[in-house]
């Protein structure tokens, strides 16, 4: 079983609708998330994190966290073009100041976002 | 305030040939990370170094890779007698005391071994 799972899509939306995006993690000690938004041949950019059950908004974007389930999501509301990128889920074992950057990524999904 | 600042950019070395990544985190960022993402595959964490010291180095090869975190300087990946193999996108991340856990991610730098 990979550490953190996500499905590799392609995942497909029409522009202005909502993108559901999904990720699984075995790690039970795992206490901070994170999803990075990577386009074709450039670097990672951290769009959200997040470390307590439940959700948490940003703008377009909303990620959910259930650590019974061990499920981390990212919703992308009124979906673009310009949102069209590979989209990576990462975990952390620590939470906050008591950890650092050691993130375990998924494969990441691909979201086509069509006009 | 400048990113993560990573070069070269594009790396072409022969098989045999040493290559070496550098790396200059944020402005105010202590912790530094090396991560190697290859083809077909997801983003791999390889090692976290503070100012001279590696703190975590369980993701490197245990041989012809090292890295190091001067005082004076960026971080400098190394990877020895360089094999096909190695080709990858490298990215260095950095993070800021208060919040370590929160990886900011430079341009990457695409070695390509011929």
């Amino acid at each position: 079983q990979k550490e953190v799972e996500q499905n590799s899509g392609p995942l497909s939306v029409p522009e202005g609708a909502i993108a559901s995006l999904n990720c699984t993690y075995s790690d039970r000690g795992s206490q901070s998330f994170f999803w990075y938004r990577q386009y074709s041949g450039k670097s990672p950019e951290l769009i959200m994190f997040i470390y307590s059950n439940g959700d948490k908004e940003d703008g377009r974007f909303t990620a959910q966290l259930n650590k019974a389930s061990q499920y981390v999501s990212l919703l992308i509301r009124d979906s673009q073009p310009s949102d069209s990128a590979t989209y990576l889920c990462a975990v952390n074992r620590g939470a906050g100041g008591t950890s650092y950057g050691k993130l375990t990524f998924g494969q990441g999904t691909i979201l086509t976002v069509h006009p | 305030n400048a990113g993560v600042m990573q070069n070269p950019r594009h790396l072409v070395r022969r098989r045999g040939q040493e290559a070496r990544l550098r790396c200059s985190p944020m402005k105010g960022h202590s912790h530094v990370y090396w991560y190697r993402q290859l083809p077909e595959e997801g983003l791999k964490f390889m090692v976290y170094l503070q100012k001279e010291n590696i703190i975590d180095e369980s993701g490197m090869p245990k041989e012809r890779f090292s890295a190091e975190f001067p005082k004076e300087g960026p971080s400098i990946l190394r990877i020895q007698q360089v094999v096909r193999g190695d080709s990858a996108a490298y990215f260095c991340a950095s993070s800021p005391p208060v919040r370590p856990d929160e990886a900011f991610f430079g341009q990457g730098t695409r070695l390509t071994v011929v």
